[in-house]
């Protein structure tokens, strides 16, 4: 069963608008840890921003901040004042106490194209 | 400075043979992780490996085995390669823990299989 998903396989967003990409995740643990990883054309893969579930406080790294609903069991993160450097894929994915080895599992992605 | 690096970038073989990519980190971290990305830019773990144990996740073939001289490597052997083995393989590495410690990625090495 997948445990991360991420709804939006492709997203558009306005020059120095902001845009909100979605992530669920699913897990019987209270003790995990989310991160976002986004993923240029030219193929690396860079981490942005991490939340921990006993974390209180919603997680920011300059633009970048993520929208934490544990209830919900959501993990949005939101960019602001997209640049045309932000087009790329972007990456969600789950740490989980249980699962062994510390390895993370990641959601599909989603595709963000930022229009001038 | 490169923190982890993969060799080749790029590598292209025949089914049927054996490959090696090499993988080596200089955070001085002390796990080490095999993903495989598809053509669809799904990205799936292979195998956690740190100073105390090997996990594998259970979808990979026999034919994939990790290698590890010391902590600082973590080689990806590749036996009988197949048309499906066609992907994009990233090394990463970390600090072992709970809390934030982010996983650090190689550039990826593209494998393509004919």
């Amino acid at each position: 069963a997948q445990k991360i998903t991420q709804t939006q396989p492709g997203m558009f967003v306005q020059e120095k608008e902001a845009v909100t990409l979605d992530c669920t995740y699913d897990t019987s643990d209270q003790s995990y840890g989310l991160f976002w990883y986004k993923q240029p054309s030219s193929g690396e893969m860079i981490f942005l921003i991490y939340q921990g579930s006993y974390d209180e406080q919603n997680a920011t790294e300059g633009r970048y901040s993520l929208n934490f609903q544990k209830a919900r069991k959501s993990a949005n993160l939101v960019i602001s004042a997209s640049q045309l450097g932000d087009s790329a894929m972007y990456f969600c994915a789950m740490r989980e106490p249980n699962n062994a080895g510390n390895m993370l599992t990641f959601g599909g992605g989603t595709r963000l194209m930022v229009k001038p | 400075d490169t923190a982890v690096s993969q060799t080749p970038k790029y590598l292209v073989t025949q089914m049927g043979n054996d490959k090696s990519i090499k993988c080596e980190q200089n955070l001085g971290h002390d796990t080490m992780y095999w993903y495989k990305q598809d053509s669809k830019k799904f990205l799936k773990i292979m195998f956690s490996y740190n100073n105390k144990e090997l996990i594998i996740n259970e979808t990979v073939p026999n034919r994939f085995s990790p290698k590890s001289p010391d902590k600082a490597h973590l080689n990806l052997h590749i036996n009988s390669l197949e048309l499906g083995d066609s992907a994009v393989y990233f090394c990463a590495s970390s600090q072992y823990g709970t809390g934030g410690n982010e996983q650090f990625f190689g550039p990826g090495t593209r494998l393509t299989v004919l």
